[in-house]
């Protein structure tokens, strides 16, 4: 049972350069989340997908693209990353039927771009 | 807009020890609140789910408590081990934004 998983586990990229962070889930989930994760700022979101074929804008998307592949896939893009997107990112998915359902977490990909 | 805040921030208890966590939110027309945990450099462990119409959940050693109309939450652990050490996250769906926010965490360390 994998649960969510994401590729790769960690990164290390020049100022400028591209990157897509890839993330699935095998529980039939409909919705789907990329966070970022920064010491002392928490948890913010940077994109969702609510469904296959839709996704929107968090709380922090600037910098970044996405693209909900299929049911299972939820892929983030940084076009020309920035040092200040050094953090830790994490995918998650959850149901969201008729009740707001658990969100489960992939294990992260640690980015750093100096 | 809704903000989520745990206290304290650190806490250091000797194995054996009952404790409770807290957790506070500030807008109370909430979905649902979920708790957390996160081992050091490791991804989020869903403890516990309580909907917006529940009082409580439990799990083994766990029980999470939601009191909707103070914007609190407790999770109380029971009988403290020191492989409980972790970093525990609160959680809160808000309807206005129908997303999670997320608190900065207690970092708790149980020690033998």
């Amino acid at each position: 049972n994998a649960g969510v998983t994401q590729t790769p586990k960690f990164q290390v990229l020049k100022t400028g350069q591209s990157m897509t962070l890839q993330c699935a889930q095998d529980m039939n989930h409909n919705s789907m989340y990329w966070y970022r994760q920064d010491p002392g700022m928490g948890l913010r979101l940077i994109y969702y997908s609510a469904s296959e074929g839709t996704t929107d804008k968090g709380e922090v998307p600037n910098g970044y693209n996405v693209s909900r592949l299929n049911k299972r896939e939820f892929s983030l893009r940084l076009e020309s990353a920035a040092p200040s997107q050094t953090s830790v990112y994490f995918c998650a998915s959850s149901f969201d039927g008729v009740w707001r359902s658990e969100q489960y977490f992939g294990p992260g990909t640690r980015l750093t771009v100096t | 807009k809704q903000e989520v805040t745990q206290i304290p921030a650190a806490l250091s208890v000797p194995e054996g020890e009952n404790l409770v966590l807290n957790c506070s939110f500030t807008d109370s027309a909430i979905y649902n609140l979920q708790w957390f945990r996160q081992d050091p450099g490791k991804g989020l462990t869903s403890l516990l789910l309580i909907q917006s119409s529940q009082r409580e959940q439990t799990s083994g050693r766990l029980n999470a408590s939601l009191d909707k109309s103070s914007g609190r939450s407790t999770l109380y652990i029971a009988a403290s081990q020191p492989g409980d050490s972790a970093t525990y996250l609160c959680a809160v769906r808000s309807y206005n934004t129908d997303k999670l926010i997320f608190g900065t965490g207690t970092r708790l360390q149980v020690f033998p």
